[in-house]
This record gives structure tokens, sequence and C-alpha cells, in this order.
């Protein structure tokens, strides 16, 4: 079965210094890797996909089929990063529903 | 263009009770997938339309049903509402059900069952 896994639910920093999310995941084959992001009082959205190599708002992913990982990664977070990002995967092995992490919480501070 | 839109946008309802809910896709979208976010539990789907058939489902009991309709809008049905089943439900909808380009999601219902 597929599964994402966000072992960080809440990741605190300072504005200006960078910022890493960690996504792990297990599917049996080629799987398609997002990152959702939901601001305060704001619908859930899509940041950025893996497979087209993008960079949003500053933030970019890695796709390591190695260690199975999707990390999030911003060199300079800002006060407007604060918010839930949620990993989430989907393939035609699980019939190309989206599963979701857990969630990571950040707040950066001022 | 119009964006993923669910009505009502708040519910109360009591135990036992059934509720039903409803999403417009964005225009051009036949693909539509609810999901069930809770505190405790995060986001878990619920099922998948793609032109008025459903495609997957979650591991859900059978209280909870959905279905599309030729335009691609999809309702979702709960009967016999539980206090479990407050959650905040989402809907989202996409191009196609592989979802390579990602899927857009509506602001929710709340459903609030005392």
């Amino acid at each position: 079965a597929q599964r994402v896994t966000q072992p960080e639910k809440l990741l605190s920093v300072f504005k200006g210094a960078p910022v890493e999310l960690k996504c792990n995941y297990s599917y049996s084959g080629s799987p398609e890797l997002f990152w959702y992001v939901q601001y305060s009082r704001q619908r859930l959205q899509l940041l950025l996909r893996h497979i087209s190599r993008e960079s949003i708002k500053g933030f970019t992913a890695d796709l390591n089929k190695g260690e199975t990982s999707f990390h999030l990664k911003k060199p300079f977070a800002q006060e407007e990063d604060s918010a839930m990002y949620y990993c989430a995967l989907s393939g035609k092995a699980a019939g190309n529903k989206l599963t979701f992490g857990g969630g990571t919480r950040v707040l950066v501070k001022p | 263009k119009a964006g993923v839109t669910q009505t009502p946008r708040y519910l109360i309802k009591t135990r036992g009770q059934q509720v039903t809910l409803s999403c417009s896709p964005i225009s051009g979208h036949r693909s539509v997938s609810w999901y069930q976010q809770t505190p405790g539990q995060g986001l878990q789907f619920l099922f998948e339309y793609f032109s008025e058939t459903q495609r997957n489902k979650g591991n859900f009991p059978g209280r909870f049903s959905g279905r599309q309709f030729s335009n691609s809008r999809s309702e979702m049905n709960v009967s016999t509402l539980e206090l479990g089943d407050s959650a905040l439900y989402l809907c989202a909808s996409s191009l196609e059900p592989k979802g390579a380009y990602g899927y857009t999601f509506g602001s929710g219902t709340r459903l609030t069952v005392v």
C-alpha cells in the first residue's frame, strides 16, 4: 500500500533562514509526487509537482528514488510562508488516488 | 475561470440523519475526488468519479456514497450520521483521473454532527 510520511508536525524558523520539510514515501512503482499548501483561512492548493521540476515561490523539491524521499526546501524563508504543507502521492498502482502525509505546520518568525 | 465550488459551506446535522454535499468542478475537469479532513486522521480519500463512473473508493463504510452527473458535478451522501463523521469534506477536480497535473480543491463543506 502507498504511504506518505511527514515526520515533523511543526517547523519553526526565523525569517531569512533555510527551511526543509521532509517527506518520505512508500510505493511500488513510479509515483507522481506533489506538495500542497494551505494558508490560513484559504483552500488547499497545489504548490509544486515533481514532474515539472519547477520552483514556485522559491520552493523546490527533489525526488530521490533511492531514499524514497521528496523533501521541500526554501533557502530563505519569508513570513508569508507560514502555512500547513502536505506532501502527497498518486500512482497507477493505487488507482491514481491522492494519498496525503500528515502535514507539517511551518511557522516563520520575524 | 471559476474554481471548484462546494455547497453548502457549513452544515449542522443530528445523529441518524443523512446529508448531501455538492461539488461543481472547474469547467472542463471531468475527474472529481472527495476527501475527508479531520484533526486526528488528516486528509483521507473517500472516492473518485470520472465520466459518471466511480473509479476508486477509499476505506469508508457504505454509509458514504457519491455520484457524478453528466455535467461533471458531483454529490456525496452520508446516511445515518455518526458523531465521528464531523469533518471538513473537500472536493477536488482534475482534467483527468491520473491527476498528473495536480488537483484543484474547493473550500470544503464543514459538517458538524451533534
